[in-house]
């Protein structure tokens, strides 16, 4: 049982390159989740899906886009990279979307875009 | 807006002490908050949680108590051990949203 698993763990870009950050969970959760942390703040919500087939923005969404290609899986694609988008990536996913459960999260993908 | 906040970046106590880590929130919608902790090079994990019909709630050597009054909540950890060394994030969630605070970085020494 992987739990979340995350690909790539590190990655470097330039600016204006665009990428894929990848994530499945082998526990059938039904949401899924991206957030970023960055130096001095909390997790910040990017995108969520709270079942196959839905996606919703959610506290930071500018400059990303999300597919949530099945059940298990939930990527995250920056078009084009920007030096503001430096940051460490979590995907996470939870029995339902609500609040009361409790989240699982991947290893994170650190990001730099130079 | 930082509707949830962890005041001290960093904590360190001795082993075997107590651990207090402090939380404040802003929103009072949120009705459930939730404590993680985080290991270098890893995601955060599930800790414990509390509702907001409870003031306090207890997992082994853990309690989480909640004023909903001063919109504070804390983590005890007794008997502090090394292996508690980690970032440990509140997070509060309610009416569909849920917010993270900035961490609270504890160092037990041995």
């Amino acid at each position: 049982n992987a739990g979340v698993t995350q690909t790539p763990k590190f990655q470097v870009l330039k600016t204006g390159q665009s990428m894929t950050l990848q994530c499945a969970q082998d526990m059938n959760h039904n949401s899924m989740y991206w957030y970023r942390q960055d130096p001095g703040m909390g997790l910040r919500l990017i995108y969520y899906s709270a079942s196959e087939g839905t996606t919703d923005k959610g506290e930071v969404p500018n400059g990303y886009n999300v597919s949530r290609l099945n059940k298990r899986e939930f990527s995250l694609r920056l078009e084009s990279a920007a030096p503001s988008q430096t940051s460490v990536y979590f995907c996470a996913s939870s029995e339902v979307q609500r609040e009361y459960n409790e989240q699982f999260f991947g290893p994170g993908t650190r990001l730099t875009v130079l | 807006d930082q509707q949830v906040k962890q005041n001290s970046p960093s904590l360190s106590v001795q082993e075997g002490r107590i651990s207090i880590l402090n939380c404040d929130y802003t929103n009072s919608m949120f009705d459930y908050f939730l404590w993680y902790k985080k290991y270098p090079a890893e995601g955060p994990t599930f800790l414990i949680s509390i509702s907001s019909i409870k003031d306090k709630n207890e997992d082994g050597r853990f309690t989480v108590f909640l004023n909903k009054s001063a919109k504070h909540l804390s983590l005890h950890i007794v008997p502090s051990q090394p292996g508690d060394s980690a970032v440990y994030f509140c997070a509060a969630s309610g009416n569909n949203d849920m917010r993270f605070g900035a961490g609270t970085r504890l160092t037990v020494k041995p």
